[in-house]
C-alpha cells in the first residue's frame, strides 16, 4: 500500500511543451506539496495545499500551476518547459499545517527536459 | 525567518565506525527539528524529530540527535555505521505557529567496506 504516489516516475521532454505530474496519498491528510530537488540535491518548496486551498506559493514561475481536485489529490502542471526546469520533484503530504506533523513524500518523479 | 546549514556536504566513513552529521539552525522562535533520509533514487523517509520534552530522540536503526537550544544544532549520530545507512541526510526546521519546513544542503554519508 503505497502511502504517496506520483507519477510518472520519470518523464523526459523537449522544451516548451506542457507536461503534468500526478500524487495521490491514501494517508487521509489534509496537507499536501510539491518540492523541486535540484541536481546538487537542494531540496525547495513550491507549493502546499490545505485541504483544497492554497496556502504556500513560493517564487515560482506562473508556468508551474498545481491544481488539488480533492484532499487526496495534488496535481502539477508546466507549461512551456525550460532545460532549467530539469529535476526531481517531490510530492508530499502531512496531517494538517502544524510545523510539527511529519511529512510524507513520494518517491519522486525525475524530469528531464532536452 | 528560519535556516537550516548542514555543514558538510559530504561525509565518508568506514563500516563500523562513528559518525556525527552536523545541523545548525536560525530562528527566533521555538522550533521544531527534523532528521529526514533519502536512499538511492528514493523519497526522504523521516529518521527522527524533535518536537519537546526530552533533548535526546532516537530512530528505531541507532541513530540519535541532540537539540541544543544554547548551540542551536540538531547534531545526528550513530556509534557504529553499517554499508546500509549510505544515503543522503537533511536536516530540517519548523517554526512553533508556521507550517512550512525548511532543509537544509544536505550531507552524503558514504559508507566504505
Amino acid at each position: 500500500d503505497t502511502a504517496v504516489s506520483q507519477t510518472p516516475k520519470y518523464l523526459v521532454t523537449q522544451m516548451g511543451n506542457d507536461k503534468s505530474i500526478k500524487c495521490e496519498q491514501n494517508l487521509g491528510h489534509d496537507t499536501m506539496y510539491w518540492y523541486k530537488q535540484d541536481s546538487k540535491k537542494f531540496l525547495k518548496i513550491m507549493f502546499s495545499y490545505n485541504n483544497k486551498e492554497l496556502i504556500i506559493n513560493e517564487t515560482v514561475p506562473n508556468r508551474f500551476s498545481p491544481k488539488s481536485p480533492d484532499k487526496a489529490h495534488l496535481n502539477l502542471h508546466i507549461n512551456s518547459l525550460e532545460l532549467g526546469d530539469s529535476a526531481v520533484y517531490f510530492c508530499a503530504s502531512s496531517l494538517g499545517t502544524s510545523g510539527s506533523n511529519e511529512q510524507f513524500f513520494g518517491p519522486g518523479t525525475r524530469l528531464t527536459v532536452l | 525567518a528560519q535556516s537550516v546549514t548542514q555543514l558538510d556536504s559530504q561525509v565518508p566513513v568506514f563500516e563500523e565506525a562513528p559518525v556525527e552529521l552536523r545541523c545548525n539552525y536560525s530562528s527566533s522562535v521555538s522550533v521544531y527539528l527534523f532528521w529526514y533520509v533519502q536512499y538511492p533514487n528514493q523519497g526522504l523517509q523521516l529518521l527522527l524529530k524533535y518536537l519537546s520534552g526530552s533533548t535526546l530522540v532516537e530512530s528505531i536503526n541507532g541513530f540519535e540527535a541532540e537539540f541544543n537550544k544554547s548551540q542551536t544544532s540538531f547534531h545526528l549520530r550513530k556509534p557504529s555505521v553499517h554499508i546500509s545507512d549510505t544515503a543522503e541526510y537533511f536536516c530540517a526546521v519548523s517554526e512553533a505557529g508556521s507550517y512550512q519546513l525548511t532543509f537544509g544542503k544536505g550531507t552524503k554519508l558514504s559508507v566504505i567496506p
